[in-house]
């Protein structure tokens, strides 16, 4: 298994540029997430889907777009580039979250965006 | 307040020292996640429990639910050892985890 992969692994954009962050797991996971992670800061979550066809924002969503037409996949897009957006994307997948049982999360290695 | 509480928020000490991590949360939880954070980035996750004791190898993880209070314990430390160690309680009927800012340790060889 490959686990949870994101794509790519860093990119420049300037201000008003839209883009999309990919990720993928190939463990029929559920539950998958994304967070942002800033210098010297804990993660935050953006958005989140429980099951394919389901998202719901979480902490931190303004900005952001996601869609879950796939179990596999889960991109995230950005509307229109901002410097605030400057920051470390994480991805993560797992079997469930929130469904009475708890299962281990699965973390991809990260995408580094800096917008100027 | 904060809903998850970890200390130390920096912790350095000599390879081979007994190293301890706390977290404490305030809210009714499912399961509790230990996450090591490395130098370079990536994630990983250590334990996740709900009850007990959990060991793997060097590392030890205990909850005590009724008290609120989880704590991570490495033995003969290393310093590759060295990172950031997140505490992230999963708040029961939630969809999220709820984050701890994390501990950042430093092992000197």
């Amino acid at each position: 298994n490959a686990g949870v992969t994101q794509t790519p692994k860093f990119q420049v954009l300037k201000t008003g540029q839209s883009m999309t962050l990919q990720c993928a797991q190939d463990m029929n996971h559920e539950y998958m997430s994304w967070y942002r992670q800033d210098p010297g800061m804990g993660l935050r979550l953006i958005h989140y889907s429980v099951g394919a066809g389901i998202t719901d924002q979480g902490e931190v969503p303004n900005g952001y777009n996601v869609s879950r037409s796939t179990t596999e996949d889960f991109p995230l897009r950005l509307l229109s580039a901002a410097p605030s957006q400057t920051s470390v994307y994480f991805c993560a997948s797992s079997y469930n979250l929130g469904g009475g049982n708890s299962y281990e999360q699965y973390f991809g290695p990260g995408t580094r965006l800096t917008v100027t | 307040k904060n809903e998850v509480e970890q200390s130390p928020q920096n912790l350095t000490a000599q390879e081979g020292e007994f190293i301890t991590i706390n977290c404490s949360y305030s809210v009714g939880i499912s399961a509790l996640h230990w996450l090591q954070q490395h130098p370079g980035g990536g994630i990983v996750s250590l334990f996740m429990l709900s009850s007990g004791k959990k060991k793997h190898g060097r590392l030890i993880a205990t909850i005590n639910i009724q008290e609120k209070h989880s704590s991570l314990h490495i033995t003969a430390s290393h310093p590759r050892d060295s990172a950031v160690y997140i505490c992230a309680p999963e708040a029961r009927g939630n969809y999220q985890l709820i984050w701890g800012a994390g501990t950042k340790l430093i092992i000197k060889p």
